[in-house]
């Protein structure tokens, strides 16, 4: 059974801070994995999707890297504004689903 | 593009009481999901359509759950006789046809049971 764990689960750093958000995910016959925003109350907002074959992709200040064999992604968030906080969650797909797997997700604050 | 559309966006009924919930995906997205998301977790799966076919389901939709996709373009998620424990935000995802498969949310239906 797939489980997709996120540390920690919440974070607060100052304006500015460059920052690491942690997904672990226990069985790595995944298609692939995405890094969702979601703010109080809202849908999410898809970040970043990494295929299984690939080791990172990169959004403007976002990166995010996978490495399958050690069932682990990050995402890296650099120069951090106020306006990035929110939960940020992980979900892997695997090869033989369509569903995502959700972790429990990240709370981050980004103080002025 | 207007993206993944959900209506009503908040709905409070009473214990015992049957709501539908109404999912328009991104035109020409062939697959739609349902999830459900409770306080501080991450949205669990219930159930996947790929055109007007339903292939998967979860386990959590029970037989008071049902969704239906009739022409492949919007979908429908009925519960009846609310229970408490129903209360959720319940979110649809479209993804289009190719290899990606990434999801796109709507904003989501906030269900309380009172």
């Amino acid at each position: 059974k797939q489980e997709v764990t996120q540390i920690p689960a919440a974070l607060s750093v100052p304006e500015g801070e460059n920052l690491v958000l942690n997904c672990s995910f226990t069985d790595s016959a995944i298609y692939n994995l995405q890094w969702f925003r979601q703010d109080p109350g809202k849908g999410l907002t898809s970040l970043l999707l990494i295929q299984s074959s690939q080791r990172e992709q990169t959004s403007g200040r976002l990166n995010a890297s996978l490495d399958k064999s050690s069932g682990r992604s990050t995402l890296y968030i650099a120069a951090s504004q106020p306006g990035d906080s929110a939960t940020y969650l992980c979900a892997v797909r695997r090869d033989s689903s369509y569903k995502l797997i959700f972790g429990s997700g990240t709370r981050l604050l980004v103080r002025p | 593009d207007t993206g993944v559309s959900q209506d009503p966006r908040h709905k409070i009924t009473k214990r015992g009481q049957n709501v539908t919930f109404r999912c328009d995906p991104i035109s020409e997205h062939n697959r739609l999901y349902w999830y459900r998301q409770t306080l501080g977790q991450g949205p669990e799966f219930l159930t996947y359509f790929q055109n007007e076919a339903q292939l998967e389901k979860s386990r959590l939709l029970s037989d008071r759950f049902s969704a239906e996709r009739p022409k492949g373009s919007f979908s429908t998620l009925e519960i009846q006789r609310t229970e408490q424990g129903d209360s959720a935000m319940y979110l649809c995802a479209s993804s289009p046809q190719g290899a990606v498969h990434e999801q796109y949310f709507g904003p989501g239906t906030r269900l309380t049971v009172t």
